[in-house]
């Protein structure tokens, strides 16, 4: 069975980093093919993809937010760690982690995290 | 990047209903296309991959067509528990993009 839950803080100020890990089992991303990735939805609005490492270490970012983010994994936790520099509160948001095979489209999706930015 | 346009934006419809929801793509995606579920408060449920191919579990009132940029989503003989919000995406290629998604309420 696999499962993701995202953690990290509910609460950043404005210019501050966030931090936010997803912590997965059923799966290994040590498996050819396998990836974890990143989609955001700020209240109200649509999905947007943020960020996906790969197995391989393989790293793709959305193009508008690339400067700010960097996504890495540790293995041996089953954990991958996206983090975003220079918050604003346009980044308030539900954060999710997803599970991506070798095609791109999500099956397993983390349950959520709410960010909120405001000083 | 591609864009992925929905439409309509907020869909009115009864029990029993047979919905249509349209997702464009900017250019094309052949068959890249997933559609997704969304209630409140939940994370997005996979309903679709590769435009018509419906995800384990999936009722069968629910069916997927389209190639190239024009995708529909219909929804047969709609149950209560359909009232949602309905994504589309695209993963023909990176960056992976997601439609504006489509409400579909009540009427």
């Amino acid at each position: 069975q696999i499962t993701l839950k995202e953690s990290g803080p509910a609460l950043v100020k404005p210019t501050q980093t966030l931090t936010l890990t997803c912590t997965f089992s059923g799966f290994s991303l040590s498996t050819n093919g396998v990836g974890v990735g990143w989609i955001r939805q700020p209240p109200g609005k649509a999905l947007e993809w943020l960020a996906v490492i790969y197995w391989n270490d393989d790293k793709r970012y959305s193009p508008s937010l690339k400067s700010r983010l960097t996504i890495t994994k540790d293995t041996s936790k089953d954990q991958v760690v996206l983090a975003m520099t220079n918050m604003d509160p346009v980044d308030t948001a539900t954060y999710f982690c997803a599970n991506l095979g070798s095609s791109w489209y999500i099956r397993y999706w983390g349950q959520g995290t709410l960010v909120t930015v405001s000083s | 990047d591609i864009q992925m346009t929905q439409s309509p934006s907020t869909l009115s419809a009864s029990v029993g209903d047979r919905v249509t929801i349209t997702c464009r793509a900017s250019q094309s995606i052949s068959s890249w296309l997933a559609w997704y579920q969304q209630k409140p408060g939940k994370a997005p449920k996979l309903l679709m991959f590769k435009a018509s191919s419906l995800d384990r579990g999936v009722p069968s009132r629910f069916s997927g067509s389209g190639f190239g940029t024009e995708f529909t989503l219909t929804i047969s003989g709609l149950q209560p528990e359909d009232f949602a919000t309905y994504y589309c995406q695209q993963y023909n290629n990176y960056p992976l993009t997601f439609g504006g998604g489509t409400k579909v309420e009540t009427k």
